[in-house]
């Protein structure tokens, strides 16, 4: 299988920084995806990674190294709102076909 | 704009009895289908996956069935609930296996 490693629990201040990692193995990998979700909520989409890079979109940022299996996502200033799980995503192909294998999450607690 | 419809948002069913979910997808055509599991402190784990109309595949064996009657729609099912079958199970779908796929709201289930 392909194994998705992601931190359990992770706590940050309202305003701070957070970097959340994720690591993946790397053979038939095609992308990273990172998801948010709220207890009891369904996941939601917040950025796709295929080149190794970080791609910025408002708080959120999300880093990629293909050759390292490794891809963080970035969360600034954070905000009480962003108390949620965050799950890593990777997809991978073989034998005409695609499948998506998610992390177990992250879950991150802000306090004030 | 594409929309994802699930229900029911939870369901209490005693062991043994049948189970029925249903999903359908509006705004697209021949999107790709998905059903997931979230059990208590694990990942989010590929149940089925269809790219169209009656064709499914099942990544996990158990006593879950899934079957796709119409371009739109997922049906998730099972003749006999066991306990281990509680969850929080998603729908969701995709462009194509390798974009990013959007979540239904989820249902939660509780075999007692």
């Amino acid at each position: 299988g392909q194994n998705i490693d992601q931190p359990t629990e992770m706590t940050a201040t309202e305003g701070a920084i957070v970097q959340i990692n994720c690591t993946y193995q790397t053979s038939g990998f095609n992308g990273l995806f990172w998801y948010q979700q709220h207890a009891g909520e369904a996941p939601t989409f917040l950025s796709y990674n295929v080149l190794d890079g970080l791609e910025e979109k408002g708080r959120f940022s999300s880093f990629l190294s293909r050759s390292k299996g490794y891809s963080y996502l970035l969360l600034k200033e954070l905000q009480m709102k962003d108390s949620a799980s965050y799950l890593c995503a990777a997809l991978y192909s073989g034998a005409g076909s695609y499948q998506l294998t998610f992390g177990k999450g992250t879950k991150l607690s802000v306090i004030p | 704009s594409q929309t994802i419809h699930q229900w029911p948002a939870t369901l209490v069913q005693p062991v043994g009895s049948p189970l029925s979910l249903e999903c359908t997808v509006e705004g697209t055509s021949n999107p790709n289908l998905y059903w997931y599991r979230q059990a208590a402190g694990r990942g989010l784990q590929l149940l089925f996956y269809s790219v169209g109309i009656g064709q499914i595949s099942s990544e996990v064996p158990q006593n879950l069935s899934a079957s796709r009657p119409q371009d739109r729609q997922f049906i998730l099912s099972s003749k006999k609930l066991l306990l281990s079958d509680s969850g929080f199970y998603l729908c969701a779908w995709s462009p194509s296996m390798w974009t990013e796929a959007f979540f239904g709201q989820g249902t939660r289930l509780t075999v007692v």
